[in-house]
């Protein structure tokens, strides 16, 4: 298992586009969660999900972003009609359920807005 | 104000000095954890604890819970140590909800110069 894997690594698109970043978990990991961090900040809590059930979101989820894990396995994060303010660094996490060895982070996707 | 501060905001050390950076939280916490973000983004999971003190290399992390702070420090530092050091606690939820949720500080910026 090479960990959590998030592509693409990097994302340049115009505003009022559409977005879709993926995460691929842990295999063995059921608990599967999406955070923002803005620049100086420490990241934010958007999502998560526990196999393919979202269990929890955030505020900060407007209705124009959307995260599935339709087999509970990889999952996917889209951004619609982007903003500029959506620029940021968008990281995906995973843990088992009984979080008894933590979270274990991807490397994260920068999104930009132009 | 914040529900995890951290501080310093920023720490500059010299290679070789004993490094302490401290967190203070206002909820219920099931866990707390330390993370080490790089340049690129991508998180690193130090620690995770509820109580006592643990030991990893050059890395101890302490708890308090009563006072509801604790404390990442770094012995013998080096200039590979440079990164930012996030604080983040697991909250404990204590009539359902759910504990997926990290909520974090916004780091510390730690720079040690050769």
């Amino acid at each position: 298992d090479t960990g959590v894997s998030q592509n693409p690594r990097h994302k340049i698109t115009k505003r009022g586009q559409n977005v879709t970043f993926r995460c691929d978990p842990i295999s063995e990991h059921n608990r599967l969660y999406w955070y923002r961090q803005t620049l100086g900040q420490g990241p934010e809590f958007l999502t998560y999900f526990q196999n393919e059930a979202q269990l929890e979101k955030s505020r900060l989820l407007s209705d124009r972003f959307s995260a599935e894990r339709p087999k509970g396995s990889f999952s996917t994060l889209e951004i619609q009609r982007t903003e500029q303010g959506d620029s940021a660094m968008y990281l995906c996490a995973s843990s088992d359920r009984t979080l008894r060895n933590g979270y274990t982070f991807g490397s994260g996707t920068r999104l930009t807005v132009v | 104000k914040n529900e995890v501060e951290q501080s310093p905001q920023n720490l500059t050390a010299q290679e070789g000095e004993f490094i302490t950076i401290n967190c203070s939280y206002s909820v219920g916490i099931s866990a707390l954890h330390w993370l080490q973000q790089h340049p690129g983004g991508g998180i690193v999971s130090l620690f995770m604890l509820s109580s006592g003190k643990k030991k990893h290399g050059r890395l101890i992390a302490t708890i308090n819970i009563q006072e509801k702070h604790s404390s990442l420090h770094i012995t013998a530092s080096h200039p590979r140590d440079s990164a930012v050091y996030i604080c983040a606690v697991s909250p404990y939820m204590v009539y359902g909800g759910s504990q997926g949720n990290l909520i974090f500080g916004k780091g510390t910026k730690l720079s040690v110069k050769p």
